[in-house]
């Protein structure tokens, strides 16, 4: 069974600072989303990474794959109060059918 | 591109009786679906994958006779809860498998579903 660990679950910070999630794996990811869902409404992807050693930034956020394909950062820098919100990692498996395991979530709240 | 869509939004209905949520891919084609249940302050949680033309894969401990889904065409899976009961009441959330170079789940935005 696979699984993915996330951390932290919760976030409380002033506008201005910076942020990391972290979602890990015991496996190896053939690729991994991070998704963005505020209340009451469906996860929005942010991106997706396929490549061990990947970066891709999206304005002020940094996704970073790691080497081996278990691990996962999403880096915010400067949070502003727009960034509130619930950030899911997720990951799919070679031989997984496409189906996508979920991180437990960091809840992210930024104060002005 | 890429939008998935839901109906209805949210729906009350009394115990006993059934609900059918719907979930469209608006612009794209796509033979796999995935349906997720999501309770308060908790991650999404797998119910089963639709695939168009077939019988649909439940996960375990999701009974398949109480949440009927059926794939009918390339553009729209649906969900029937049935004989409905307050632990039921969640918010359900589907999905849509977009193939290329990559696969990517593109989310509905979801059902409220209370049961009274």
């Amino acid at each position: 069974t696979q699984l993915l660990e996330q951390s932290p679950q919760f976030l409380s910070i002033q506008e201005g600072e910076n942020l990391t999630v972290y979602c890990n794996s015991s496996s190896v990811f053939s690729s991994l989303q991070w998704y963005r869902q505020e209340p009451g409404e469906g996860p929005v992807l942010l991106v997706t990474v396929v490549t061990g050693g990947e970066v891709k930034k999206l304005k002020r956020l940094t996704f970073q794959f790691g080497d081996a394909r278990k691990d996962s950062s999403l880096h915010i820098t400067a949070a502003q109060p727009g960034d509130t919100g619930l950030y899911l990692c997720a990951g799919m498996f070679s031989g997984g059918y496409n189906k996508l395991i979920f991180g437990a979530g960091t809840r992210l709240a930024v104060h002005p | 591109g890429a939008v998935v869509s839901q109906h209805p939004s949210w729906v009350i209905c009394k115990s006993g009786t059934s609900v059918k949520i719907e979930c469209r891919s608006l612009d794209f084609q796509a033979t796999t679906m995935f349906w997720y249940r999501q309770f308060p302050k908790q991650s999404l949680m797998l119910m089963a994958t639709s695939n168009e033309g077939s019988k649909a894969t439940y996960e375990q401990g999701v009974e398949k006779d109480k949440f009927l889904i059926n794939h009918a065409s390339l553009t729209l899976s649906t969900l029937t809860v049935t004989s409905a009961h307050p632990e039921d009441s969640s918010f359900y959330i589907c999905s849509a498998l977009l193939g290329g170079l990559w696969d990517t789940q593109y989310f509905g935005p979801g059902t409220r579903l209370t049961v009274l």
